[in-house]
């Protein structure tokens, strides 16, 4: 059976850092390309960032390039993703997701990240 | 990059059908999609991907209600004979080089 659970969300300050990590199992990891997807309170979802399978490649919303970094370790089956310059609007349920010929075909139970002072 | 649009919310009483539909932006009107459910206060589910051509894939464990239908732009999730737990936000996915994207969700209510 498919598993993503993610971790570490937390409270943090504005300008603050986290990191999330999404432990997987039940598949083969290196495989399949992976996604971190946001909800706000209220709002739809968001999609955040994602890597290839071998980790080479890695997109970014533009809300989040250039302080959000994924990366995976496929000898671990964990991804993660490195929050820096974190904003009020950064507070939301992060969704470890698996994508499957393109789309996601798997959902983690979130974890969430609330910035503020 | 695709726009996908769907309406904020519908709804349809117990044991009826309902069809929710998630429109491709021009010049994206042979994307495939995925549909996900999303019940409040809970992780996404994904229930299918659906092509151009109508012709769609359900994941593991989702009930016959659910089906796929294609036209031109449009991509439908159609929920046959309605039940309570069926009332929950639904999302459209799509993809392109380097990103993707999520329609703004359709909350449906069963009366």
């Amino acid at each position: 059976e498919v598993q993503v659970v993610e971790s570490g969300g937390d409270l943090v300050q504005p300008g603050g850092s986290l990191r999330l990590s999404c432990a997987a199992s039940g598949f083969t990891f290196s495989n399949y390309g992976m996604h971190w997807v946001r909800q706000a309170p209220g709002k739809g979802l968001e999609w955040v960032s994602g890597i290839g399978g071998s980790g080479d490649d890695t997109y970014y919303a533009d809300s989040v390039k250039g302080r959000f970094t994924i990366s995976r370790d496929n000898s671990k089956n964990t991804l993660y993703l490195q929050m820096n310059s974190l904003r009020a609007e950064d507070t939301a349920v992060y969704y470890c997701a698996k994508g499957g010929g393109g789309y996601v075909d798997s959902w983690g139970q979130g974890t969430l990240v609330t910035v503020s002072s | 990059q695709p726009v996908l649009t769907q309406s904020s919310s519908a709804s349809a009483s117990l044991g009826s059908s309902v069809k929710l539909t998630c429109t491709l932006s021009s010049g994206h009107s042979s994307y495939i999609i995925a549909w996900h459910q999303q019940h409040p206060g809970k992780a996404p589910r994904y229930l299918m991907k659906l092509e151009g051509s109508g012709s769609y894939n359900k994941g593991s464990g989702v009930p016959d209600r659910f089906s796929g239908s294609s036209s031109g732009p449009d991509r439908c999730l159609t929920i046959s004979n309605l039940q309570s737990e069926d009332e929950a936000a639904y999302y459209c996915e799509t993809w392109a080089t380097n990103t993707r994207v999520f329609g703004g969700g359709t909350k449906l209510t069963v009366l």
